[in-house]
């Protein structure tokens, strides 16, 4: 159960796109289409934005959307604002009722 | 409306066992595909899966942490219950219980726990 890859970092300006990637293996990102995505704020507790690699629950905008290709998951937020600055977490299912979360990524909005 | 919240205590001295609550609402844990997490999170860092236990009573552990572990619910009082053996300072941070569907994404969260182990 080792820890998926992200950049640790990432920016964008207002309006602009940012891509976050996440890389597992086969025996996680690769094998399931079960990868999520978390927007946690300092202080805060994580927040569903993408579940099974590109659903959004309710009330997630449309801005944020995902995507898989091989064992690489990537997260895109269109449009970005300042309330997008945050840490952002991929987790994806790996066998045996297990989970692994990635490094996390802060991205920042110039 | 579902809610989740974490209890136990601040502090822990090493060697000690941490004891850890969860009190949900808004779903039943007897519901088939129901699963309650545990996540925890040392300061500055990131996420860390822990444990989990479905509907069935069926529990699972990070292999990492398997020894150390232990996840029970008491179904009629709403809870998930995670204990921790022989804390370590390592083991410092914010201790979360999450929802979890049977595909493995959490989509309720309570608000953590911070827990520090010190002597």
């Amino acid at each position: 159960q080792s820890a998926l890859t992200q950049p640790p970092s990432a920016s964008g300006s207002p309006g602009q796109s940012v891509t976050i990637s996440c890389t597992g293996t086969s025996g996680d990102v690769g094998d399931y289409n079960y990868v999520s995505w978390y927007q946690q704020h300092p202080g805060k507790a994580p927040k569903l934005l993408i579940y099974e690699v590109t659903k959004r629950p309710s009330g997630v905008p449309d801005r944020f959307s995902g995507s898989k290709s091989g064992n690489t998951a990537s997260l895109t937020v269109s449009g970005l604002r300042a309330e997008d600055e945050a840490d952002y977490y991929c987790s994806s299912f790996a066998g045996r009722n297990s989970v692994v979360f990635g490094g996390g990524t802060k991205v920042t909005v110039l | 409306q579902v809610t989740l919240r974490e209890t136990g205590p601040a502090r822990v001295t090493p060697t000690q066992t941490l004891t850890l609550t969860c009190t949900f609402s808004g779903f039943s844990l007897n519901t088939p595909g129901m699963c309650v997490s545990w996540i925890r999170q040392p300061p500055g860092k990131a996420l860390e899966w822990l444990a989990l236990i479905d509907w069935d009573g069926d529990f699972y552990y990070t292999t990492s942490l398997k020894t150390r572990l232990t996840i029970s619910k008491d179904t009629s009082k709403n809870q998930v219950v995670l204990t921790v053996t022989n804390m370590d300072p390592v083991d410092t941070g914010t201790y979360f219980c999450a929802r979890m569907s049977v595909t493995g994404f959490f989509d309720y969260w309570g608000q953590g726990t911070l827990v520090t182990v010190s002597s």
